[in-house]
């Protein structure tokens, strides 16, 4: 079954130094999505991404994040200057975006900011 | 009113037992109702999903309640087993848009053996 791939699996940063999260999407899927969990708390919303550009993003998707599609596959979540805060799981999802369907999580990053 | 409030917000149940979780939505525009189960450490993964359409879905052991008059909507785990031991998600998503998912609060589910 195809799967959602996800790099690094655990980063640590310290604060003020920026990230990339790396995330394959499933091959044939049209929208990506980041969500961000911070430990024992739920899955938030943060940014949707259809036809190379942002179609949503969320309050919390502020001027320190970036998403792109660098070369067709991988899609990235970039902040440029990393805060406490922002330690948590990001997951990558994706979805075919024919209709409301089943979105794909990767498995996540852990991000620990130092 | 993009809430979706989701309880208990954690449940043990007996070996054998059925758990119940309860999810309640306030948009009556959203069209389409996952249920996630969580590993530690892991991605949420789809459990079984349900569109307003009908009013149960079984897949297994897991069946979806879906009441659409009262904007609620159920996850209900029969026999429930140790390895059912997860954080569970239920998720609401609009039939347009960006089909973003909001998501509830989950419950931690442990099944004792």
């Amino acid at each position: 079954e195809p799967e959602v791939t996800q790099t690094p699996s655990h980063q640590v940063t310290q604060m003020g130094q920026e990230v990339i999260l790396r995330c394959v999407p499933i091959s044939n899927h049209l929208y990506f999505y980041w969500y961000r969990q911070i430990l024992g708390q739920k899955v938030e919303f943060l940014v949707s991404f259809y036809n190379n550009e942002i179609s949503e993003k969320s309050e919390i998707f502020d001027d320190q994040f970036s998403v792109e599609r660098p070369d067709g596959s991988n899609f990235t979540l970039k902040i440029r200057s990393t805060k406490l805060e922002d330690s948590a799981m990001y997951f990558c999802a994706t979805t075919t975006g024919i209709s409301s369907d089943t979105q794909y999580f990767g498995p996540g990053t852990r991000l620990t900011v130092l | 009113q993009q809430q979706v409030k989701q309880s208990p917000q954690s449940l043990i149940v007996q070996k054998g037992g059925i758990s119940i979780i309860n999810c309640a939505y306030e948009n009556t525009a959203f069209d389409y109702f996952p249920w996630y189960q969580q590993f530690p450490g892991k991605g949420p993964a789809l459990l079984i999903a349900i569109r307003p359409d009908v009013s149960e879905k079984k897949e297994g052991r897991f069946t979806i309640s879906f009441n659409k008059s009262a904007k609620q909507f159920s996850l209900h785990i029969m026999d429930s087993q140790p390895g059912d031991s997860a954080t569970y998600f239920c998720a609401a998503s609009l039939d347009s848009g960006t089909y973003k998912y909001i998501f509830g609060t989950g419950t931690r589910l442990k099944v004792l053996a």
